[in-house]
């Protein structure tokens, strides 16, 4: 059965850091990994989708990494402003079922 | 990105009454929905996945007597609530997933709320 982690389960850091998100999983057979934002009482926004076959992928301020060998991910959130501020979950494509991980809680103190 | 739109974003109701719950992907078919449910500060847990022009596969535990799933279209499938309780209140979310490249679109979620 897949497991995905994301320790720790919150974090707050001033604005303008740097910042990186974990993300383990137990199986690495995984199809793909992706990673998400959500907004308190919203919906999940797709920030990164990373295929098996591929070992980053960057939008603006993000870059996630992949090592399916070792079972991580990364989300690096370059100079971090207030309003990346939600919960950031991954999740992986695993035997055509998507597992999540319980969120990362960030907070960008101003 | 692809859009999936979910309507309503809030619904309260009385105990005992029906709650239907509305996914639409906007701008692309999607053959495939799943539904999830997500309780405060947990992650997600699928529901069910609805596929269009056929019976819903339920995941294990999730009584689809309970939780009514039709995918009448490659455009819409509901969600209906049945003879709601106050532990049947949560936030449900519904995605649809990109035929090619298998990335996940999610609605805005709709946060029920049984009196």
């Amino acid at each position: 059965k897949q497991e995905v982690t994301q320790i720790p389960a919150a974090l707050s850091v001033p604005e303008g850091e740097n910042l990186v998100l974990n993300c383990s999983f137990t199986d690495s057979a995984i199809y793909n990994l992706q990673w998400f934002r959500q907004d308190p009482g919203k919906g999940l926004t797709s920030l990164l989708l990373i295929q098996s076959s591929q070992r980053e992928q960057t939008s603006g301020r993000l870059n996630a990494s992949l090592d399916k060998s070792s079972g991580r991910s990364t989300l690096y959130i370059a100079a971090s402003q207030p309003g990346d501020s939600a919960t950031y979950l991954c999740a992986v494509l695993h035997n055509s079922k998507l597992t999540f991980g319980k969120g990362i809680t960030l907070s960008v103190r101003p | 990105g692809a859009v999936v739109s979910q309507h309503p974003s809030w619904v309260i109701c009385k105990s005992g009454t029906s709650v239907k719950i509305e996914c639409r992907s906007l701008d692309f078919q999607a053959t495939t929905m799943f539904w999830y449910r997500q309780f405060p500060k947990q992650s997600l847990m699928l529901m069910a996945t609805s596929n269009e022009g056929s019976k819903a596969t339920y995941e294990q535990g999730v009584e689809k007597d309970k939780f009514l799933i039709n995918h009448a279209s490659l455009t819409l499938s509901t969600l209906t609530v049945t003879s709601a309780h106050p532990e049947d209140s949560s936030f449900y979310i519904c995605s649809a997933p990109d035929t090619y490249t298998g990335e996940l679109f999610f609605g805005e979620g709709s946060r029920l709320t049984v009196l």
